[in-house]
């Protein structure tokens, strides 16, 4: 069974920094490109970042471009997501979400069931 | 970047109807459209992927059709368990945008 069951969030005041982590099990990690999506709770999903199979290639959302860093680790079968300068709109349940099967299936298949990140003075 | 919009932003319907939403791309993406069902307190499921393959597990109820820039995902029997909001989201590019989402009730 695929689990993805991310840690790290918490209150952080504005200008702070945080790390999100995201461990798996139940597939071959070093098989699959990830991705992070957040969730102002009762508002839409908002794509953030993605990192492909062997990490070679990140790509984020203009919102977080700049701020936010992307990483996997194969020997821990871990998504981690690196988070700095946070702003009030950062504020997200932050989830990580497994690609679909085969390239180019840049979609989500499984999806963890997130960390709450609060920015706030 | 390609935006995407949904619609309608809600719908009431009764059990057993059919149900149509639809996702309009800004500009073509092919067939790289997934659609999502986020019930209350849940996280998101995949139910179609490349417009129109329907996830393993998921209702024949559920279809998804569309290329180009129109999409639409159809319920063709509303269920009371299909309560939730449903979301598009484009994926041949970033930003890997998702549409604003549809809330489906039961009437």
């Amino acid at each position: 069974e695929v689990q993805l069951v991310e840690s790290g969030g918490g209150v952080v005041r504005p200008g702070g920094s945080l790390r999100l982590s995201c461990g798996t099990s139940g597939f071959k990690f070093d098989d699959y490109g990830m991705a992070w999506v957040r969730q102002v709770p009762g508002k839409g999903l908002e794509w953030v970042s993605h990192i492909n199979w062997n990490g070679g290639s990140t790509t984020y959302a203009d919102s977080v471009k700049g701020r936010f860093t992307i990483s996997r680790d194969s020997a821990r079968n871990s998504l981690y997501l690196q988070m700095s300068s946070l702003r009030a709109e950062d504020t997200a349940l932050y989830h990580c979400a497994r690609d679909g099967v085969g390239g180019g299936s840049y979609y989500s298949d499984h999806w963890g069931q997130g960390t709450l990140v609060t920015v706030s003075s | 970047d390609i935006q995407m919009t949904q619609s309608p932003s809600s719908l009431s319907a009764s059990v057993g109807d059919r149900v149509t939403i639809t996702c309009r791309a800004s500009q073509g993406i092919s067939n790289s459209l997934a659609w999502y069902q986020q019930k209350p307190g849940k996280v998101p499921k995949l139910l179609i992927y490349a417009a129109s393959t329907l996830q393993s597990g998921v209702p024949s109820r559920f279809s998804g059709s569309g290329s180009g820039t129109d999409f639409t995902l159809t319920i063709s029997s509303l269920q009371p368990e299909d309560v939730a909001t449903y979301y598009c989201q484009k994926y041949n590019s970033v930003p890997r945008t998702f549409g604003r989402g549809t809330k489906v009730e039961i009437k």
